[in-house]
C-alpha cells in the first residue's frame, strides 16, 4: 500500500525556472494539501482540494498553482521560482474528518 | 478562524523522565485535534486524535494527550521517554466541518542520554 507518493524528493532550480511537484494517492481519499514547512514555522497551506475538480486557496498561495483532474494526482506548479520558495513541500490526504496522510515530502532549493 | 499555538519551541529532558508539550488552540466551533510526529527526513506521521467521545486519547508507544474545552488545550504528555522519542511534534486542528487542518509550529523534544 503506497499511500501518498512525492516526487522528486530533490531538486535544486535557478531562479526563474519553473517545475512540477507531482502528488498521488492510491487511497481514493477526496481531500488533498500541498504545505510547505520552512524551520520554525511549521507547516503553511498552499492550496487545497475537495474533490476532483475542486481547488482553493490556502494561507499562502501567491506563486504557486495546482489542478485536480482525477481523484488521485494533485500536482503543484512553480512558475517563477524565487528563492522565498525554497522550502519542504508537503502532500497530504484525507478522507475528512480523520487523519490526514503524509508524503516523504520534496525539498526544494531556488538559487 | 482556527489557530494553533505550540507554547514551547524546544524541550530537552532525559531518558525516563517525563514530558508534556503543550498546545492550546483557537475556534469558535467544534473541533477536531491531532498530534503528529516527524522524524528527520521524513514526512509527518499521526500519533494520536481527539475526534468525538472520551476527553483522553491514547497512543500505542505510550503517549496520551486530554482535550480540555474550557481551556482550549490537547497537551501531549508522555510519563517515561526514551532516546527514539527524539523528533518534531507538530499539534493540528481542524474545526467546523471544513476538514481543513491547521498546524502549530512545532515543538522540538530532545531527550537526553
Amino acid at each position: 500500500n503506497a499511500g501518498v507518493t512525492q516526487t522528486p524528493k530533490f531538486r535544486i532550480l535557478k531562479i526563474g525556472q519553473s517545475m512540477t511537484l507531482q502528488c498521488t494517492q492510491d487511497m481514493n481519499h477526496n481531500y488533498m494539501y500541498w504545505y510547505r514547512q520552512d524551520p520554525g514555522m511549521g507547516l503553511k497551506l498552499i492550496y487545497y482540494s475537495v474533490g476532483a475538480g475542486i481547488t482553493d486557496k490556502g494561507e499562502v498561495p501567491n506563486g504557486y498553482n495546482v489542478s485536480r483532474s482525477t481523484t488521485e494526482d494533485f500536482p503543484l506548479r512553480l512558475e517563477l521560482a524565487a528563492p522565498s520558495q525554497t522550502s519542504v513541500y508537503f502532500c497530504a490526504s484525507s478522507s475528512g474528518a480523520g487523519e490526514a496522510f503524509f508524503g516523504q515530502g520534496t525539498r526544494l532549493t531556488v538559487v | 478562524a482556527q489557530s494553533v499555538t505550540q507554547l514551547d519551541s524546544q524541550v530537552p529532558v532525559f531518558e525516563e523522565a517525563p514530558v508534556e508539550l503543550r498546545c492550546n488552540y483557537s475556534s469558535s466551533v467544534s473541533v477536531y485535534l491531532f498530534w503528529y510526529v516527524q522524524y528527520p527526513n521524513q514526512g509527518l506521521q499521526l500519533l494520536l486524535k481527539y475526534l468525538s467521545g472520551s476527553t483522553l486519547v491514547e497512543s500505542i508507544n505510550g503517549f496520551e494527550a486530554e482535550f480540555n474545552k474550557s481551556q482550549t488545550s490537547f497537551h501531549l504528555r508522555k510519563p517515561s521517554v526514551h532516546i527514539s522519542d527524539t523528533a518534531e511534534y507538530f499539534c493540528a486542528v481542524s474545526s467546523g466541518g471544513s476538514y481543513i487542518p491547521t498546524f502549530g509550529r512545532g515543538t522540538s523534544l530532545i531527550v537526553h542520554p
